[in-house]
């Protein structure tokens, strides 16, 4: 079956502009994770959806970063006013009991 | 809070020889223990996991871990690597309504 995809593959903006990030899970997945790897380093969390609602957004850096899951599936990453400190690869996984997660190829994002 | 160190950042050997990539991790509650693994340019793989049950536990491509509570530790481990193995591995651990958290990395680097 199809896997977790994430759309686009590579985003470069310049500093200050506004993006948005997508993440499709595996169908019937209702765990919904995102992670930020910095080059070097292993992912971090940001936020976690059970359903539609945010069970933990801690790791969210700052009130830049706003993530939506409307319907319980498709899940959007929103930063606002990039900086070049948000440059990374950003990881979203799915699960369906939590322990194993599935994940997508993440979107790299490149700020100017 | 949780933490992960993964205590080697490089692991350079050649094919056909043994390998052991090293994990420790820090709880006093259970947790459930993954390694992962990242080839250049490609999202997280699931190589294996530990849940509960037998500490020596076997994923795909002949690697194997062995959970050690005393120790806090989880190392992965196999016995003869091969070309193809070159990538990033990563060690994490999940305790239930968390998400995962990474180490660092390990960079194990197969050459002939």
């Amino acid at each position: 079956g199809a896997g977790v995809s994430q759309t686009p593959s590579n985003k470069v903006t310049e500093k200050g502009k506004y993006v948005e990030l997508r993440c499709d899970p595996i169908s019937g997945h209702t765990a919904l994770y995102w992670y930020r790897q910095s080059l070097g380093q292993g992912p971090e969390f940001l936020i976690y959806f059970q359903g539609t609602g945010a069970a933990d957004d801690s790791g969210l850096p700052n009130d830049r970063f706003f993530a939506v899951r409307p319907e319980g599936s498709v899940s959007t990453l929103k930063i606002q006013r990039t900086e070049r400190g948000d440059s990374a690869v950003y990881l979203c996984a799915s699960s369906l009991t939590g322990d194993e997660q599935f994940f997508g190829p993440g979107t790299r994002l490149t700020v100017l | 809070a949780q933490s992960v160190t993964q205590l080697d950042s490089q692991v350079p050997v050649f094919e056909e020889a043994p390998v052991e990539l090293r994990c420790n991790y820090s709880s006093s509650v259970s947790v459930y223990l993954f390694w992962y693994v990242q080839y250049p340019n490609q999202g997280l793989q699931l190589l294996l996991k530990y849940l509960s049950g037998s500490t020596l536990v076997k994923g795909i491509n002949g690697f194997e871990a062995e959970f050690n509570k005393s120790q806090t530790s989880f190392h992965l481990r196999k016995p003869s690597v091969h070309i193809s193995d070159t990538a990033e591995y990563f060690c994490a651990v999940y305790q239930a309504g968390t998400a995962l958290i990474f180490g660092k990395g390990t960079t194990l680097s197969v050459s002939s």
